[in-house]
């Protein structure tokens, strides 16, 4: 089975920076995204990682540790429209070479003047 | 150009009734999905398709029948609704996972709001 944990809320500064963690255990590990989901809307993509490494991409980083289970999103330089859902969400291969995405229950992440 | 369209994105209807969500992709992607999001936002994935191909159902209720006519569309039936069906159902679509497209995300319909009383 799959187990994706992240808090559930987080609360950050204009202007700040704030990390969201997420780890996970799975079988088969094909991958780690982030994703971004504003109040009513769909998930958006934001990153990718399936290296150890970091992934950046303007304000936000990605980060992934496969041994560890371990990933974080970094957003910097917060913007009150970052308030949003972030969702990590992991891929692992299945039977026939099939993939299978599995979502964390997502943080909510509040950004206050 | 909308990537993923799901119809309707409105649905309420009353316990017992019958109804179905209709969804199609432009992008030319082989696989499609349906996700449940519950009243606490967690996404959960119900089935998926490859090329008209069931390869995933999630231990999902009798009542709930996908269908899929072509790789483009994705129909969603649910027979006899109950209360904890209410939800918000998402479609989505990616490129077959090979090495050309390993880093291919999800694409997100904007979601069918389904309320049952």
């Amino acid at each position: 089975g799959q187990n994706i944990d992240q808090p559930t809320e987080m609360t950050a500064t204009e202007g700040a920076i704030v990390q969201i963690n997420c780890t996970y255990q799975t079988s088969g590990f094909n991958g780690l995204f982030w994703y971004q989901q504003h109040a009513g809307e769909a998930p958006t993509f934001l990153s990718y990682n399936v290296l150890d490494g970091l992934e950046e991409k303007g304000r936000f980083s990605s980060f992934l540790s496969r041994s560890k289970g371990y990933s974080y999103l970094l957003l910097k330089e917060l913007q009150m429209k970052d308030s949003a859902s972030y969702l990590c969400a992991v891929r692992s291969a299945r039977y026939g070479g099939y993939q299978k995405v599995t979502f964390g229950i997502g943080t909510k992440l509040q950004v206050i003047p | 150009d909308t990537a993923v369209s799901q119809t309707p994105k409105y649905l309420v209807t009353q316990m017992g009734n019958d109804k179905s969500i209709k969804c199609e992709q432009n992008l030319g992607h082989d696989t499609m999905y349906w996700y449940k999001q519950d009243s606490k936002k967690f996404l959960k994935i119900m089935f998926s398709y490859n090329n008209k191909e069931l390869i995933i159902n999630e231990t999902v209720p009798n009542r709930f029948s996908p269908k899929s006519p072509d790789k483009a569309h994705l129909n969603l039936h649910i027979n006899s609704l109950e209360l904890g069906d209410s939800a918000v159902y998402f479609c989505a679509s990616s490129p077959w996972t090979g090495i050309e497209n390993y880093n291919s995300p999800l694409h997100f319909g904007n979601g069918t709001r389904l309320t049952v009383t």
